[in-house]
């Protein structure tokens, strides 16, 4: 999957509870994405990242914060989750932005 | 907001016949990409077009590109079972910035033994 994991793959968590997902990547892409996938909504974009420390919002944001510290790693935080947030999670890179990203395995989260 | 759109949202065909699946856009676009998902995987790179391009061949892959009508197509030919997946195209958000993509809520394919 080229180069890129994410942790945890599978969560179970409750409402209010702080949820921290890990994207890693060893490909040195400049870009890095978060999306969401639900039943009926496709895939949604909730922040990208054009580099260390510069990240910008997606469409579907409310309630998400992310951090990239290192080109490496991309972090998205709930801070608070809600059970609307349960979906699944996957991280895309692309070295380019808008010709091709390369997906990871997903997280399939879970708020009760 | 949508920018792409697949057609049909479902189609179920027997191995070795051919599958066309459409996707329709609303802006102009620089580009347009086909993604495969297999299920409970991330999504895969197919092929991108770029829009002075009519026609790209990957494999059994063959992607059209209208411009004027503001419509791809994906073609497999020569379908097999591995085939069976969910396919999305992807269009540039020009309204966002730094290269981000919009997905289609895809096209399931079911390709029968």
């Amino acid at each position: 999957d080229a180069g890129i994991t994410q942790s945890p793959r599978h969560k179970v968590t409750e409402t209010g509870t702080p949820v921290t997902l890990r994207c890693h990547q060893t490909e040195n892409h400049r870009y890095m994405y978060w999306y969401r996938q639900d039943p009926g909504h496709g895939l949604r974009l909730i922040h990208y990242s054009y580099g260390v420390k510069d990240t910008d919002k997606g469409e579907v944001s409310d309630g998400y914060s992310v951090s990239r510290s290192k080109t490496e790693d991309f972090l998205l935080t709930l801070e608070s989750a809600t059970s609307s947030q349960t979906s699944v999670y996957f991280c895309a890179i692309s070295e380019s932005g808008g010709f091709g990203q390369f997906f990871g395995p997903g997280t399939r989260l879970t708020v009760l | 907001s949508q920018q792409g759109e697949e057609d049909p949202q479902a189609l179920s065909i027997q191995e070795g016949e051919n599958a066309t699946m459409n996707c329709s856009y609303k802006t102009s676009i620089n580009n347009l990409q086909w993604y495969r998902q297999n299920s409970g995987r991330g999504l895969v790179h197919l092929i991108l077009i770029r829009s002075n391009e009519r026609e790209k061949h990957s494999g059994r892959l063959r992607v059209t590109l209208d411009t004027s009508k503001k419509s791809s197509s994906l073609l497999i030919t020569a379908s097999r079972a591995a085939d069976t997946a969910s396919y999305f195209c992807a269009t540039p958000n020009y309204g966002g910035s730094q290269g981000n993509l919009i997905f289609g809520k895809g096209t399931k394919l079911s390709v029968k033994p």
